[in-house]
């Protein structure tokens, strides 16, 4: 099926200093979606990207949609503490029909930032 | 505009119990999946309805089930609880389901099977 490969696994930063992780796939998504989950909460929508190429921009978050389909990558810039979480880059799981609900997700990226 | 609001937030169950978990998607939402989240195998589909109706179903043995109400409301049930169910069970609603893939979940159910 399906995989997304995320990394780094793990950061452990600085507060005011920029991070940046990165989603691969072996197939083609059509369209990317990068979470942020905090602890005891359910994973929030940050971006969502719908073409190949695109660059959005959240406030201090920006994403990439690769040009291939096959990769996406999210920025945070002069990160703060409450940026702490695991991020989590995401796709619909349409192989073959409508993915209907159905998201393949990466095995996320735990943020620490250091105050 | 309430999110998906999911109950109970927190249950300890036997093996062998059954549990019913239950979630109110976001007004307007017609679409609910669930997903189970545990440190080994990450995000996993469980499950999606629409209508009353399910359209997908991920890998997971029968024991697990759900239903979806008329007014959109949720529940899934899951049987005969082995070790392994121990997670947190996340509920997520959408307008239509489908390939935007932009879900927004709830805060999650935790299980805990002793």
């Amino acid at each position: 099926g399906q995989q997304l490969n995320q990394s780094p696994q793990s950061m452990f930063i600085q507060e005011g200093e920029d991070v940046s992780m990165n989603c691969t796939s072996s197939s083609i998504f059509n369209t990317w979606l990068w979470y942020k989950q905090e602890p005891g909460e359910g994973p929030v929508l940050l971006i969502a990207l719908y073409k190949a190429g695109e660059l959005t921009s959240n406030g201090r978050l920006t994403a990439q949609f690769g040009i291939t389909r096959k990769d996406s990558f999210l920025n945070i810039s002069a990160s703060i503490p409450s940026d702490v979480g695991i991020y989590f880059c995401a796709g619909p799981s349409n192989a073959g029909g409508t993915s209907y609900g159905k998201l393949t997700f990466g095995q996320g990226t735990i943020l620490t930032v250091h105050p | 505009k309430a999110g998906v609001t999911q109950t109970p937030r927190y249950l300890i169950k036997t093996r062998g119990q059954q549990v019913t978990l239950s979630c109110s998607p976001i007004s307007g939402h017609r679409s609910v999946s669930w997903y189970q989240q545990t440190p080994g195998q990450g995000l996993q589909f469980l499950f999606e309805y629409f209508s009353e109706t399910q359209r997908n179903k991920g890998n997971f043995p029968g024991r697990f089930s759900g239903r979806q109400f008329s007014n959109s409301r949720s529940e899934m049930n899951v049987s005969t609880l082995e070790l392994g169910d121990s997670a947190l069970y996340l509920c997520a609603s959408s307008l239509q389901g489908g390939n935007t893939g932009e879900l927004f979940f709830g805060e999650g159910s935790r299980l805990t099977v002793l």
